[in-house]
């Protein structure tokens, strides 16, 4: 069954770093996702991705964040200036077309910034 | 961020039991409602979506909508230890961006 991947599964980097975390949707989906989770709080939306491009971002994807579809298969997720906290799981989903909003998320990348 | 509440309170139960989680929302945008399930180490995984007040079944799973009350519901027939996970609800509005629960952890005991 084909899944979401996302490297690595944990980042330790130090403050004033610059991250970068990988995704790889599913192959034949559309729209791309990131989301994180600070420890003990809910799952938060960053960013959506379509047609090589942001369709919408939260409040929280300033201009320290940025996203990228450098080919065809990989999503990534660029931290500028880490901060601490930044320290969070980051997670990456897909979805296939519109519709239902059937978002498929990969095992998250946690990151830890010191 | 108070759009869903979720209680986060752990709930223990044993095997065969029913589980009842269940979630509030105050933005009436929301379109579609949502259940995922979450392991350890894992990210979250859907289980279940409806879209209108009701009842949707699948198998074990019912999940139960209210729009009037913006209350939407969970229910878990004939638990089994392999349910031991985090449930979140998660309500989708704007360009298809999901709000998400704080989540319960489930864990059934054998």
């Amino acid at each position: 069954e084909p899944e979401v991947t996302q490297t690595p599964s944990h980042q330790v980097t130090q403050m004033g770093q610059e991250v970068i975390l990988r995704c790889v949707p599913i192959s034949n989906h559309l729209y791309f996702y990131w989301y994180r989770q600070i420890l003990g709080q809910k799952v938060e939306f960053l960013v959506s991705f379509y047609n090589n491009e942001i369709s919408e971002k939260s409040e929280i994807f300033d201009d320290q964040f940025s996203v990228e579809r450098p080919d065809g298969s990989n999503f990534t997720l660029k931290i500028r200036s880490t901060k601490l906290e930044d320290s969070a799981m980051y997670f990456c989903a897909s979805r296939k077309r519109e519709g239902p909003n059937e978002q498929f998320f990969g095992p998250g990348t946690r990151l830890t910034v010191l | 961020q108070k759009e869903v509440e979720q209680d986060p309170g752990p709930l223990s139960v044993p095997e065969g039991a029913i589980v009842s989680l269940n979630c509030t929302y105050s933005n009436s945008a929301f379109q579609y409602f949502m259940w995922y399930r979450q392991y350890s180490r894992k990210g979250p995984e859907l289980l279940m979506y409806t879209y209108s007040s009701g009842n949707k079944e699948d198998g074990r799973f019912t999940a139960q909508v209210d729009k009037s009350s913006k209350y939407i519901s969970l229910f878990i027939r004939d638990s089994q230890p392999s349910d031991s996970a985090t449930y979140l609800c998660a309500m989708v509005y704007g360009n298809n961006r999901l709000a998400f629960g704080k989540g319960n952890q489930v864990v059934v005991i054998p």
